[in-house]
């Protein structure tokens, strides 16, 4: 099993619709949380970041994590073409040990 | 703030040849990482310092690569000798704890 499980999609929507990104992880030791947006042939780039339980929000984007049931989820608002990209989670312990999930597609449709 | 920078940005090599990756991590981050990204993959990690200490790198395939953080910045990553299963794109990624920063990537091809 791995550490940390994430749909690889594709997932398509029309502009305007909320999307709803998940992944699972195995390992309890996690207790920091990231989503990351990666055009192609780009880097990562850091959406959110969060350490405990709960809902965090920044503009469009709230991520939330839920340790109990070892799940988190990325929502976007109000969806945009220029949103399309591949979304990934990543998760790391005290040792900040980044575990990447394997991302997934996400084609937004004006 | 300038980014991570990394070089080259792409890498064309035959297998059994060696090649090196460089990164200049974000001023003043401590934490240097190296991953792996093969088309349709997350990233993986191959090994992480902590200044210039290496921190994990139970993922990397000693073997053949190896990696190195000279004075706690600037860090280089070579592969001797290449396979084709190398074919990825090489991230370098930087932090101060709340998340991880990273480069444009090098694209390496083994034909």
């Amino acid at each position: 099993q791995k550490e940390v499980e994430q749909d690889p999609g594709p997932l398509s929507v029309p502009e305007g619709a909320i999307v709803s990104l998940n992944c699972t992880y195995s390992n309890s030791a996690f207790q920091y949380f990231m989503w990351y947006r990666q055009y192609s042939r780009k880097g990562p780039e850091l959406l959110m970041y969060t350490y405990s339980s709960g809902n965090k929000e920044d503009g469009r984007f709230t991520a939330q994590v839920d340790k109990s049931s070892k799940y988190i989820s990325l929502f976007i608002r109000d969806s945009q073409p220029s949103d399309s990209a591949t979304y990934l989670c990543a998760m790391a312990s005290g040792t900040y040990k980044y575990i990447f999930g394997t991302g997934t597609r996400l084609k937004v449709l004006a | 703030e300038a980014g991570v920078a990394q070089s080259p940005r792409y890498k064309i090599i035959e297998k059994r040849q060696s090649v090196a990756f460089w990164c200049n991590p974000i001023s003043g981050h401590a934490t240097l990482y190296w991953y792996q990204q093969i088309l349709g993959q997350g990233p993986k990690l191959l090994i992480q310092f902590q200044n210039n200490g290496v921190v994990d790198d139970s993922q990397l395939p000693k073997d053949r690569f190896s990696a190195e953080r000279l004075k706690g910045v600037d860090s280089t990553l070579k592969i001797q000798p290449a396979k084709l299963e190398d074919s990825a794109v090489y991230l370098c990624a930087s932090s101060l704890e709340r998340g991880a920063f990273f480069g444009q990537g090098t694209r390496l091809t083994v034909v």
